[in-house]
């Protein structure tokens, strides 16, 4: 059972280029985030979606887009990389609260290391 | 908006101490509060969260409201331990949007 699957592990981009990280989980959750931990500070979250077709901004969503065709998969695209955007970026997954106790923990992947020089 | 503070980057104790990882958060509402955890070379993962009252490999953490703290602590510190922590606040049931704090990186000496 892989979870949920970043790729890929490493990159680096000039300034300007583009790229799509992807995110994909076998665990059929319906809920997916995308986060970036920058040095020292905590995740911050950057777009999420509650399920196939919907997607919603988080706190930092400038400068990316994400689309949600299938349960599965939830890839998160940069269009014109800049310095900012440096960053070591996690997607996770979780489900839904069935059992009413509180909700599910969120599955997290090992995450894409991002440089843009 | 909602903010976790962890005010200790660093945590060093020796093995068999007590160990105990601060969190404080604003937030106007009641929140649901989460411990999430990331061993080296392993994914973050939940390790407890206040609404199950669990204790989770020897650690317990209690939400205060009146103090907005929720405190991870562990009273005999054990090597595997060692790790980081990152405490969350999630605004309310239905949100599923967690808010993280900076994280403390726990050494556990021998």
């Amino acid at each position: 059972n892989a979870g949920v699957t970043q790729t890929p592990k490493f990159r680096i981009l000039k300034i300007g280029q583009s790229m799509t990280l992807q995110c994909t989980q076998d665990m059929n959750h319906n809920y997916m985030y995308w986060y970036r931990q920058d040095p020292g500070m905590g995740l911050k979250l950057i777009y999420y979606s509650v399920g196939a077709g919907i997607t919603d901004k988080g706190e930092v969503p400038n400068g990316y887009n994400v689309s949600r065709s299938t349960t599965e998969d939830f890839p998160l695209r940069l269009e014109l990389a800049a310095p900012s955007q440096t960053s070591v970026y996690f997607c996770a997954s979780s489900t839904d609260d069935f059992w009413g106790i509180g909700n599910q923990p969120q599955h997290f992947g090992d995450g894409t290391r991002l440089s843009i020089l | 908006a909602q903010r976790v503070t962890q005010p200790e980057k660093l945590l060093s104790v020796f093995k068999g101490a007590p160990v105990e990882l601060k969190c404080n958060y604003s937030y106007s509402g009641s929140p649901e509060l989460f411990w999430y955890v990331q061993y080296s070379r392993q994914r973050l993962q939940l390790l407890l969260r206040h609404i199950s009252r669990e204790s989770i490999k020897g650690f317990t953490a209690d939400l205060n409201k009146g103090e907005t703290s929720f405190h991870l602590k562990k009273p005999f510190a054990q090597e595997e331990d060692s790790a980081m922590y990152y405490c969350a606040l999630e605004p309310c049931s239905n949100d599923y949007k967690l808010s993280f704090g900076a994280g403390t990186t726990v050494t556990v000496r021998a």
